[in-house]
């Protein structure tokens, strides 16, 4: 079974700060990865799918890079609204990471 | 705007079945274009994928839940549900329903999220 890891798993950062974050597959799963952001008591929101395709709306601070097994989500400069946590998911199996916690230093 | 809205209840008994229901407001759960689906989440812990379903009633489950699952579709009422059987503590979770783009699988729209404890 494919398995999905991020990293960091928590990350303390600053008001425009360059933040990325990595998402590593077991084997190879070409772009079919996406992004998703979630505060405290909602539903995660769709950042980036295909690994580097902007959903609609989502500011274009983010951005998402990779294949294969290797996949980054970078904020360019980290924002107040941007403190959450962030889910990858292998779309064509639905596997969620384990999430990583981006938190005010 | 498309909006989905999770209902059932919140208290469900160890071994009983759970069982929710999303309503789709805005668009048309018959569309080919989209699959449904249900993922939950512990408290204070990650997402997990549920299942989904199209609106001709072809499933997809998590193969670690399949045994215990069974999702539906109504699409005379633009609804969608989920069961989950002889659930347990472990099942306790906020339980959300999303649209999936049937090109890419992403989940484009979600509902809320509805807290289930399974507790006697």
């Amino acid at each position: 079974d494919i398995q999905l890891t991020q990293s960091p798993s928590f990350l303390s950062a600053s008001v425009g700060d360059r933040v990325t974050i990595t998402c590593r597959a077991s084997q190879g799963i070409s772009s079919y990865l996406a992004w998703y952001q979630q505060k405290p008591g909602k539903a995660p929101k769709l950042l980036i799918y295909a690994a580097s395709t902007l959903q609609s709306g989502v500011p274009s601070r983010f951005s998402g890079s990779g294949s294969g097994t290797e996949f980054t989500l970078t904020i360019s400069s980290l924002q107040p609204e941007d403190f959450a946590t962030y889910y990858c998911q292998q779309l064509n199996s639905y596997l969620f990471g384990p999430g990583t916690k981006v938190d005010i230093k | 705007q498309l909006q989905l809205q999770e209902s059932g209840p919140g208290l469900v008994k160890p071994s009983e079945t759970l069982s929710l229901t999303c309503t789709v407001s805005g668009g048309s759960i018959s569309s080919s274009s989209y699959y449904w689906g249900w993922i939950r989440q512990p408290p204070g812990k990650g997402l997990e994928w549920i299942g989904s379903i199209y609106y001709s009633g072809s499933t997809y489950y998590n193969p670690s839940l399949k045994s215990r699952v069974t999702i539906s579709v109504d699409t005379s009422k633009n609804q969608f549900s989920l069961k989950l059987s002889s659930v347990t503590a472990a099942d306790t979770a906020v339980y959300y329903c999303a649209r999936l783009v049937r090109t890419d699988y992403r989940l484009d729209y979600w509902g809320q999220g509805t807290l289930v404890t399974v507790s006697s």
